[in-house]
């Protein structure tokens, strides 16, 4: 069956603008996780979903970050004003369920370059 | 909080031989660990998880890893490499505790498999 899926798969953006990373979770799949992969480090995380709320933002460096997921499916991950620090893969995965030990399905990630 | 030290950003091993990779955790509460593996331009891909059953816990393509509380290890081991098991590898952790199911990683080792 599909996996995680992410769009786009590569994006070149200039400092300061604005951009939105799009992540398909895999169909029927409640909990959903954005991860930031800095060059030569672990996936870092961000935000946690479980349905259409936010149960975790935790991670979210500073309030340039945002995610939404409206309707328990897709998220999108917005970056506002962007920086060149914010260079890095952003991934996504899925579970099928919440709690410590469920199994996350990781998306190819969007590989984000600021100039 | 929780932290995950993976020893030696690159490992090196000769086909046939055995690969250990090594993996200690910090957790104020029982650990949920993960080891993942990471091929170059693909998603993250579950190789093992131990969630407080077995401590020792077999993988995919014949990885498997032992918890020892005792160390705050998870050691992965192979005993045969072979040339397709060249990657990155991430060991993970996350806990019991509600509310925070995101994964904390460690920073990988990448393993190189000479012919």
């Amino acid at each position: 069956g599909a996996g995680v899926s992410q769009t786009p798969s590569n994006k070149v953006t200039e400092k300061g603008k604005y951009v939105e990373l799009r992540c398909d979770p895999i169909s029927g799949h409640t909990a959903l996780y954005w991860y930031r992969q800095s060059l030569g480090q672990g996936p870092e995380f961000l935000i946690y979903f479980q349905g259409t709320g936010a149960a975790d933002d935790s991670g979210l460096p500073n309030d340039r970050f945002f995610a939404v997921r409206p309707e328990g499916s897709v998220s999108t991950l917005k970056i506002q004003r962007t920086e060149r620090g914010d260079s890095a893969v952003y991934l996504c995965a899925s579970s099928a369920t919440s709690g410590g030990a469920s199994e996350q399905f990781f998306g190819p990630g969007t590989r984000l370059t600021v100039l | 909080a929780q932290s995950v030290t993976q020893l030696g950003s690159h490992v090196s091993v000769s086909e046939g031989a055995l690969v250990l990779l090594r993996c200690n955790y910090s957790s104020s509460v029982p650990p949920y660990l993960f080891w993942y593996v990471q091929y170059p331009n693909q998603g993250l891909q579950l190789l093992l998880k131990y969630t407080s059953a077995a401590t020792l816990v077999k993988g995919i393509n014949g990885f498997e890893a032992e918890f020892k509380k005792s160390e705050t290890s998870f050691h992965l081991t192979k005993p045969s490499a072979h040339m397709s098991d060249a990657a990155e590898y991430f060991c993970a952790v996350s806990y019991t505790g509600g509310g925070a199911d995101g994964l904390t990683f460690g920073k990988g080792t990448h393993l190189i498999i000479q012919p």
